[in-house]
């Protein structure tokens, strides 16, 4: 099992409301990633982290943010949540050496928005 | 964009049998990856495999690589129930360290 974690591991919320999905490693990886990921399809990259304080949109258009204040931590936001974002959220890591780079996949958080 | 896409989309087969799931890629790739997931869980890495090889094995994997059809192979051999998960390739998604997944093979062991 890798050394990343993800709470809430599921969240059922009402629509407007502000959350906040946690994603911490302890692997002192630089590279972090959050994927959005519905049930069978393939996963899509919203957000990535090269180091603290970098923050880049991934290829999938997301109304979340992310932030990178501290290494090990990497979490994501949204700030009125819809039914629209209802999913599950996967978040990664991987040292970011080179392209041959594994990343080490978080449990998930599914959320669900009445 | 979609890079890799698995075939089939989905797989059921008896334990003990062997399962081979395939993917085909669109650009040139200086390796390829193999995840596993299983259900509502996240992805975990199997094998990667470098474009200057043609094979690679694992444990009950095996891996090939054809990059002049720009395809990978992944066969588990003598599969059990606990196989049963979704499969993935991953190919680099251009710079910057990112991967890109295909859609994944479903893949069902019956005891």
């Amino acid at each position: 099992e890798a050394d990343i974690y993800q709470t809430p591991r599921y969240l059922v919320i009402g629509t407007g409301k502000k959350i906040t999905l946690e994603c911490s490693q302890t692997m002192g990886h630089d590279k972090m990633y959050w994927y959005q990921q519905d049930p069978g399809m393939e996963l899509h990259l919203i957000h990535y982290s090269y180091g603290v304080n970098s923050t880049e949109k991934g290829d999938l258009s997301s109304e979340s943010t992310v932030s990178r204040i501290r290494t090990e931590h990497f979490p994501l936001t949204l700030e009125s949540a819809r039914p629209s974002h209802t999913s599950q959220y996967l978040c990664a890591s991987s040292r970011g050496t080179d392209h041959t780079d594994t990343q080490y996949f978080g449990p998930g958080t599914r959320l669900t928005v009445l | 964009s979609q890079q890799g896409e698995e075939d089939p989309q989905a797989l059921s087969i008896q334990e003990g049998e062997n399962a081979t799931m395939n993917c085909s890629y669109k650009t040139s790739i200086n390796n390829l990856q193999w995840y596993r997931q299983n259900s509502g869980r996240g992805l975990v890495h199997l094998i990667l495999i470098r474009s200057n090889e043609r094979e690679k094995h694992s444990g009950r994997l095996r891996v090939t690589l054809d990059t002049s059809k720009k395809s990978s192979s992944l066969l588990i051999t003598a599969s059990r129930a606990a196989d049963t998960a979704s499969y993935f390739c991953a190919t680099p998604g251009g710079s910057n360290y990112k991967l890109t997944f295909g859609k994944g093979t479903l893949l069902t062991v019956n005891p």
